[in-house]
């Protein structure tokens, strides 16, 4: 089974910084990987499918990056609305074991 | 407006079956593959299994091999999840989820779950 390691698991910012999370995997895969946002007790949100390509509806300061086996999530710029569970997933299956964004 | 809604979440003691059902709406349910994922309490999300748009092909993770079953019917526009054989790791809030298009997909609507409870 193909592995997913995110980092880092806890990210303390503050609103307008740039936010960096990563994510590994254990084999290739390509660009089939897909970013979410999950905020307590909803369901997760779509942010970036194919690696890099943004969701309709999702602020242009989300963006994503890489192939191979490993791959970014940046936001530009932090807003209040974005602090959350982000988790990152390789089209086959498995999820990263998520980067909780906290207020710094 | 797509919609997406879960039921047949309950209380089950260990070892026993249940049934989740996923209707969905407002689209065109047999054009796009559909997934299931699961999350414990305060745990991160797992992938539990998905099928493809007609029904053909079906992919389940380790965990839900050999005791967890996907089915759809597109007539009816609702997927399926049998569980068998529960155990108590099996706990969790399950969603259904339909795919961007057909396997392998991002998903791009999610539901609001429904929760499995196995304890005796």
């Amino acid at each position: 089974d193909i592995q997913m390691t995110q980092s880092p698991s806890t990210l303390s910012a503050s609103v307008g910084d740039r936010v960096t999370i990563t994510c590994r995997a254990s084999q290739n895969v390509s660009t089939w990987l897909a970013w979410y946002q999950q905020k307590a007790g909803k369901a997760p949100k779509l942010l970036i499918y194919k690696a890099s390509s943004l969701e309709s509806g999702v602020p242009s300061r989300f963006s994503g990056s890489g192939s191979g086996t490993e791959f970014t999530l940046t936001i530009s710029s932090l807003q209040p609305d974005d602090f959350a569970t982000y988790y990152c997933q390789q089209y086959a299956g498995t999820f990263g074991q998520g980067t909780k964004v906290e207020i710094k | 407006e797509v919609q997406l809604v879960e039921s047949g979440g309950h209380l089950v003691q260990p070892g026993g079956s249940l049934r989740l059902s996923c209707s969905g709406s407002g689209f065109t349910f047999s054009s796009y593959s559909m997934h299931w994922v699961r999350q414990a309490p305060g745990k991160g999300l797992e992938y539990v299994s998905a099928i493809s748009n007609n029904g053909g092909r079906a992919y389940y993770a380790d965990s839900a091999k050999g005791r967890f079953t996907i089915s759809r019917d597109n007539s009816k526009n609702i997927v399926f999840l049998q569980m068998r054989s529960l155990r108590a790791e099996d706990t969790a809030i399950y969603y259904c989820a339909k795919g961007r298009l057909v396997l392998p997909a991002a998903m791009d609507y999610w539901g609001q779950g429904t929760l499995v409870t196995v304890s005796s």
